[in-house]
């Protein structure tokens, strides 16, 4: 079945620590990636995001990996921050499709 | 820029009523989805508005349906509500051609 396949974990980190957050998706044909971040009660937030022509991209304090070899997608965070404490999501998209495939996404947890 | 923004925000029904939640998107955007997110999981496409026809649509049974109005806003329907479409609702909008989706804050449903 199509699946980004991020099962639940936790990752718990220091602050000021670097985090790294992965993914693996399922269909080889996806060319478009986003990483969204969700806080507790609000909606997704996009964070970064990167093409398949594309194997790194970076912004402020983020940078995602696209290996498209393995089919891995993983997100980076520098300096993680209390702010940053949140469920972070992949989603898949293909250009053929309209719909956005997610996983059950990672709570990662920002220790004081 | 308002963003996507969402109504209503909260919402209790009983089981086997119906439910119209609300969207508009963020400004200049033209295409607006529906995601349902249930707890602990990720979001799951439900279907897809554009030029006020449904254009893509998940594994979702017709009892969730949609509109897209002339302003690019948009509700979703579900008839004969069941315990299990307890949920957030979450709406994305977009550029024609897909991609990168913004999201609102969700309506979260709730049937006893």
């Amino acid at each position: 079945g199509e699946s980004v396949g991020l099962h639940l974990p936790t990752l718990s980190v220091q602050e000021g620590d670097n985090s790294i957050i992965n993914c693996a998706y399922s269909n080889s044909a996806s060319d478009y990636f986003i990483w969204y971040k969700q806080e507790s009660g609000k909606g997704p937030q996009f964070i970064i995001d990167i093409r398949s022509n594309m194997d790194k991209r970076q912004g402020q304090r983020v940078t995602v990996l696209l290996n498209k070899t393995v089919k891995h997608l993983s997100l980076q965070i520098a300096a993680t921050q209390p702010g940053d404490s949140a469920v972070y999501f992949c989603a898949e998209n293909m250009d053929s499709s309209y719909k956005l495939i997610f996983g059950s996404g990672t709570r990662l947890l920002v220790r004081p | 820029d308002a963003g996507v923004t969402q109504s209503p925000t909260h919402l209790i029904k009983t089981r086997g009523q119906q439910v119209t939640l609300r969207c508009s998107p963020k400004s200049g955007h033209d295409t607006v989805s529906w995601y349902q997110q249930a707890l602990g999981q990720g979001p799951q496409f439900i279907f897809q508005y554009y030029e006020e026809e449904e254009r893509q649509r998940g594994n979702f049974p017709d009892r969730f349906s949609g509109h897209q109005f002339p302003n690019y806003s948009s509700e979703l329907n579900v008839n004969a509500l069941l315990l299990g479409d307890s949920a957030l609702y979450l709406c994305a909008s977009s550029l024609v051609g897909g991609g990168l989706a913004f999201f609102g804050q969700g309506t979260r449903l709730t049937v006893v």
